[in-house]
């Protein structure tokens, strides 16, 4: 299975500014996905992310506010633009057959 | 949406076997089963997965009935350490090219 480093793992953001998190994959994967697991809840997925064509957006979620880059078939990036406090959540990554997950980025917002 | 449905929670005592069921029964019949689970504030970690036959591996067992339209994930000797939230998937594809759609899962508290 694919091994996924993922940073950084916790952050601490003032309102209005944006956090940019990365995931490494250790092999070359097709397809990496984003998910948002607000508090208390399940995890939500956010884009699917193929290299060389523009993120797949899921219903409720924006380009604009959760842009994600995918430079090459191990890394991709998800950034949180604009932050509000109600974007406080943990954002994870995954990615290859074994649908590996990154450990996770927990923001808060303040 | 997830397509599958799981008790909100369930305790079981250590040593004992756990017993995690999950229903879904519009599953097709190319679609997999899928068993993760997310210790707390970790990301989820993948358990087994099968597609008819029932499977075992070194952390779980997961028999499927034949019809399919329902699962039981069984971790055999439950200690403090699988207390965490299972979630049950059914996805199609088994090549990792789709995501997987996570449900509400089921909170499985292992009691000493």
């Amino acid at each position: 299975s694919a091994v996924i480093s993922q940073k950084p793992s916790r952050d601490i953001c003032q309102r209005g500014t944006s956090l940019t998190i990365q995931c490494q994959v250790d092999s070359q994967v097709t397809m990496m996905f984003w998910y948002r697991q607000q508090p208390g809840q399940s995890l939500t997925l956010i884009a699917t992310a193929n290299q060389g064509s523009e993120a797949t957006y899921e219903s409720g979620f924006v380009i604009d506010k959760f842009p994600i880059s995918r430079p090459n078939l191990t890394f991709s990036t998800l950034t949180v633009s604009n932050m509000s406090p109600e974007d406080s959540s943990i954002y994870l990554c995954s990615a290859g057959y074994g649908y590996t997950f990154g450990s996770g980025t927990r923001l808060t917002v303040v | 949406d997830a397509k599958t449905t799981q008790p909100p929670s369930m305790d079981c005592a250590e040593g004992r076997a756990a017993n995690l069921p999950c229903n879904h029964s519009t599953i097709s019949g190319n679609e997999y089963v899928y068993w993760y689970r997310q210790i707390h504030s970790q990301g989820p970690q993948y358990i087994i997965h099968g597609l008819k036959n029932n499977e075992t591996n070194e952390m779980a067992s997961l028999i499927i009935t034949e019809d399919r339209k329902s699962s039981t994930l069984i971790l055999p000797h439950a200690t403090l350490r699988d207390t965490a939230v299972y979630y049950c998937i059914v996805r199609v594809s088994n090549s990792g090219n789709t995501p997987l759609v996570f449900g509400k899962g089921t909170r499985l508290s292992v009691i000493a």
